[in-house]
């Protein structure tokens, strides 16, 4: 079984849609939870983090329930632009900086 | 600011070949990271240096060393490469190391082995 598991997609979705995102993970002792954006054949660029009470940055909310070991990502009124991948992020336990990643999931808007 | 930077951005050795990727970063930060990404497996760590001085495995360190030359930079060394080593090398880097912090990534280094 993969640490970090998401289904790869793609998502293919017209401009406007909302679309949701959800990846589980492993670790019980995982502190910290993130999701990056990675464009085509670019670097991974933090999205955001995910906290246990649920955060949003503008059309992006994110999810994590501990319990069931699962974090989300909703992205609404979908752009042309959020077209990337998006990587489910973990760490590997107590308080360290050393992160699992997901293999990431595939979205493609289309006018 | 530059960021994080890596040279070269391509490279192409025959197996059984050494090369040392390079990495600097001028965030003044205290930890630095080097991933490797292959198709379908996403980023894994190969080593990591929580502050200067020190280094750790990550979950591939095998066929790999690294140096933290100073606080800037943090070079990967394939001493004798493999076909299994062809992939995409990025590095990071980050404030303190600990859970929540943000990590950096350079622009990558796309490592062929023949």
């Amino acid at each position: 079984r993969k640490e970090v598991e998401q289904d790869p997609g793609p998502f293919n979705v017209p401009e406007g849609a909302t679309v949701a995102f959800n990846c589980t993970y492993s670790n019980s002792a995982s502190q910290s939870f993130f999701w990056y954006r990675q464009d085509c054949r670019k670097e991974p660029k933090l999205l955001m983090s995910v906290y246990s009470s649920g955060n949003e940055d503008g059309r992006f909310t994110a999810q994590l329930n501990r319990a069931s070991q699962y974090i989300s990502l909703l992205i609404r009124d979908s752009k042309l632009s959020d077209s990337a991948t998006y990587l489910c992020v973990v760490n590997m336990g107590s308080n360290t900086g050393k992160l699992i990643f997901g293999q990431g999931t595939t979205l493609q808007v289309k006018p | 600011n530059a960021g994080v930077t890596q040279t070269p951005k391509f490279q192409v050795l025959k197996t059984g070949q050494s090369m040392t990727l390079q990495c600097a970063q001028d965030m003044n930060h205290n930890s630095m990271y080097w991933y490797r990404q292959d198709p379908g497996m996403g980023l894994r760590l190969i080593y990591y240096s929580a502050s200067e001085g020190t280094t750790d495995k990550g979950e591939v360190p095998n066929g790999y060393n690294v140096s933290r030359l100073n606080k800037r930079e943090f070079s990967l060394r394939l001493e004798s490469a493999a076909p299994s080593q062809t992939s995409v090398y990025f590095c990071a880097s980050s404030d303190t190391g600990r859970a929540w912090d943000e990590q950096f990534f350079g622009p990558g280094t796309r490592l062929t082995v023949l």
